[in-house]
């Protein structure tokens, strides 16, 4: 089992709609969750970071988080065709300080 | 205030040359970390500094690669007799407990993509 997963997608959302991005991780010593964006051919660029349990809303975009469940995931609202990207998700676990990433999960916005 | 910067931003090389990057951080950060990213693959941990300390090491480091930072500011990542699989992106990364949002918060560098032949 991988430490971090998403699913590679294509998922493919309509300009205006709600893209939902979602996440999986299986050490449960995981503290804090990052979710990175990350354009054709560039560097993965911070977007959003959650460490407890529930909502963090920011602009469009909001992080969820449930431990329980060792689930994070983003939601993306009112869509643009610049949001078009890979969305990838990191996790730190405790005592660590190295981010341990998923695959990435390919994001196309349709105008 | 500028970002983490790579050098250089392309390398093709010849399969058993040797190649060396640089990464300047962020300057108040004091750590510092290297990845390697792989088409269609999320970023994989090489190798993390805190001041001039290299405090972890991945399994993917062999022993061809070597990483320093030695007055802990800029680091360079080298590999020695490189190979067709070490093609890919290289990124750095750097971070401070003391700033952003507490979290110690990873921000990338633009990376040094490499071409071995």
């Amino acid at each position: 089992q991988k430490e971090v997963e998403q699913n590679s997608g294509p998922l493919s959302v309509p300009e205006g709609a709600i893209a939902s991005l979602n996440c999986t991780y299986s050490d449960r010593g995981s503290q804090s969750f990052f979710w990175y964006r990350q354009y054709s051919g560039k560097s993965p660029e911070l977007i959003m970071f959650i460490y407890s349990n529930g909502d963090k809303e920011d602009g469009r975009f909001t992080a969820q988080l449930n431990k329980a469940s060792q689930y994070v995931s983003l939601l993306i609202r009112d869509s643009q065709p610049s949001d078009s990207a890979t969305y990838l998700c990191a996790v730190k676990i405790q005592g660590a300080q190295k981010l341990v990433f998923g695959q990435g999960t390919r994001l196309t916005i349709n105008p | 205030d500028t970002g983490v910067s790579q050098n250089p931003r392309h390398k093709i090389t010849k399969r058993g040359q040797n190649v060396t990057f640089r990464c300047d951080p962020i300057s108040e950060h004091n750590r510092l970390y290297w990845y390697r990213q792989t088409l269609g693959q999320g970023p994989e941990f090489l190798t993390y500094f805190q001041n001039e300390a290299q405090l972890e090491k991945s399994r993917l480091l062999s022993d061809r690669f070597s990483a320093e930072r030695p007055k802990g500011s800029f680091s360079t990542l080298e590999i020695q007799r490189t190979e067709q699989g070490d093609s890919a992106m290289y990124l750095c990364a750097s971070s401070s407990l003391r700033l952003a949002g507490g979290l110690d918060e990873q921000f990338f560098g633009p990376g040094t993509r490499l071409t071995v032949l």
